[in-house]
């Protein structure tokens, strides 16, 4: 079975602050790690993803994850946030030993940057 | 720029009445997947297709809802009759058919049913 953890609901950053958004995931074998942003009314946009190799992982609008094996952590972080940052941010786990295609999504995290 | 489409964007209609979306994966995708968005449940996978054979519908009430894959370029997603809780917004996605390849994901179509 794999699932995704968002601990928080809401994340509140001002403007020019770190930014980090938690994901933690449960899996039987390695995992596959993804994350999405969804802009309001809009589809889901992905960001960037954990396959295999450097645990820093690098995506778009200068976001970026850290893959914790031990910690079975795969947290969302931007050093600077911008207001066209606010948006709900979605993890998304499938693990290597599943013999399908699906993603499991997290309930998704509320970020709000206040200028 | 390659996107997956969807029609219509959004649908008002009646309970009992028959409601169709439509998809277009990106072109050369081969897996595609019809989610629904509630403020209540989330994101839940309702059914996917690879090559356009149905793989999973679990997600889905066999009920009232049925997905297809007449062909490579179209998806669609029914139900009737519908009801007020079927109200929701539907996403399509499209990805390559590898574990590692992330997913694409149409713009939705928002349904309310009266």
């Amino acid at each position: 079975a794999q699932s995704v953890a968002q601990p928080e609901d809401q994340v509140n950053v001002a403007e020019g602050n770190p930014l980090t958004v938690k994901c933690t995931y449960s899996v039987s074998g390695n995992p596959y790690l993804f994350w999405y942003v969804q802009y309001p009314n809009r589809g889901l946009q992905f960001l960037l993803k954990y396959i295999t190799g450097d645990n820093l992982v690098k995506g778009s609008y200068g976001f970026e994850a850290e893959f914790n094996k031990s910690q079975t952590s795969f947290h969302l972080k931007k050093p600077s946030a911008l207001v066209s940052d606010s948006a709900l941010y979605f993890c998304a786990v499938r693990d290597l030993r599943s013999n399908d295609y699906k993603l499991s999504f997290g309930a998704g995290t509320t970020v709000t940057v206040r200028a | 720029d390659a996107r997956v489409t969807q029609t219509p964007r959004h649908k008002v209609t009646e309970m009992g009445q028959e409601v169709t979306m439509r998809c277009q994966p990106i072109l050369g995708h081969n897996t595609v997947f019809w989610y629904r968005q509630t403020m209540m449940q989330g994101l839940e996978l309702l059914a996917y297709f690879r090559n356009r054979a149905p793989l999973d519908d679990s997600g889905m009430p066999k009920d009232r809802f049925s997905a297809e894959m007449p062909d490579a370029t179209l998806a669609t997603l029914k139900i009737q009759p519908s009801e007020p809780r079927d109200s929701a917004v539907y996403f399509c996605a499209s990805g390559l058919g590898t574990p590692y390849n992330e997913q694409f994901f149409g713009p939705g179509t928002r349904l309310t049913v009266l």
